[in-house]
């Protein structure tokens, strides 16, 4: 089975604090996503990865940067969070090849911004 | 740009009281449609993937079938265990990595 781990599954930062959230996957996978997940928006697609050291903007990447060192691991930074950045971010992965083969995801990390 | 649209936002049933959910999609050529089942608290997991028009799919007591605009989820007989909510997902030719989800169905299945 894919296992997408991810770091912390709450977390309580300050406004303008730079915050890291860590996504690990246990399969070898060459793409990488981060979403979030609001109520009544749905999952909105942040960044993803393909292949390490190698990032595409999703919809809404404002406020947001990632970084992808090893294959395996893939970060999402809040350069300097904002209140409005409160969300439920989801981290997902999906092998190689053709790209309708379906993502996997980890469990989440609840973020709140105070 | 992809739209979808599932639909009720919520729905209660009796345990054993079999029903169906509705995912409506517009997507500039579909390369494949996603169901994926979504725990309190936890990340979606992944069910179905249906590739084009006519396709069914089966796990259990769900079933999942899928039109030129619509895919519909059916739950047959369901026990209190089902209750999620249940997340439809589209990927178009166009679209590179992107998937476009609905807002999702919560299902409660009452004992």
């Amino acid at each position: 089975d894919v296992k997408v781990t991810q770091s912390s599954r709450y977390l309580v930062k300050r406004t303008g604090e730079k915050v890291f959230l860590e996504c690990v996957q246990d399969m070898d996978h060459e793409n990488m996503f981060w979403y979030r997940q609001d109520p009544g928006l749905g999952l909105r697609l942040i960044y993803f990865s393909y292949d390490v050291k190698m990032k595409e903007k999703g919809d809404i990447p404002e406020g947001y940067s990632v970084s992808r060192e090893k294959k395996e691991r893939f970060s999402l930074i809040l350069e300097s969070a904002s209140t409005n950045q409160t969300s439920m971010y989801l981290c997902a992965s999906r092998s190689g090849g053709p790209s309708n083969q379906p993502q996997h995801f980890g469990d989440g990390t609840r973020l709140s911004i105070l | 740009e992809d739209q979808v649209t599932q639909s009720p936002e919520a729905l209660r049933l009796q345990e054993g009281e079999s029903s169906s959910l509705n995912c409506s999609y517009t997507v500039s050529g579909l390369r494949g449609l996603f169901w994926y089942r979504q725990d309190p608290g936890k990340g979606p997991e992944f069910l179905f993937t249906l590739y084009s028009a006519g396709e069914e799919k089966e796990k259990e007591r769900l079933k999942a079938t899928l039109t030129k605009k619509e895919s519909f989820l059916h739950i047959t007989a369901p026990k209190p265990e089902d209750s999620a909510t249940y997340l439809c997902a589209v990927h178009s030719n166009f679209g590179n990595e992107k998937l476009t989800f609905g807002t999702g169905t919560r299902l409660t299945i009452i004992p």
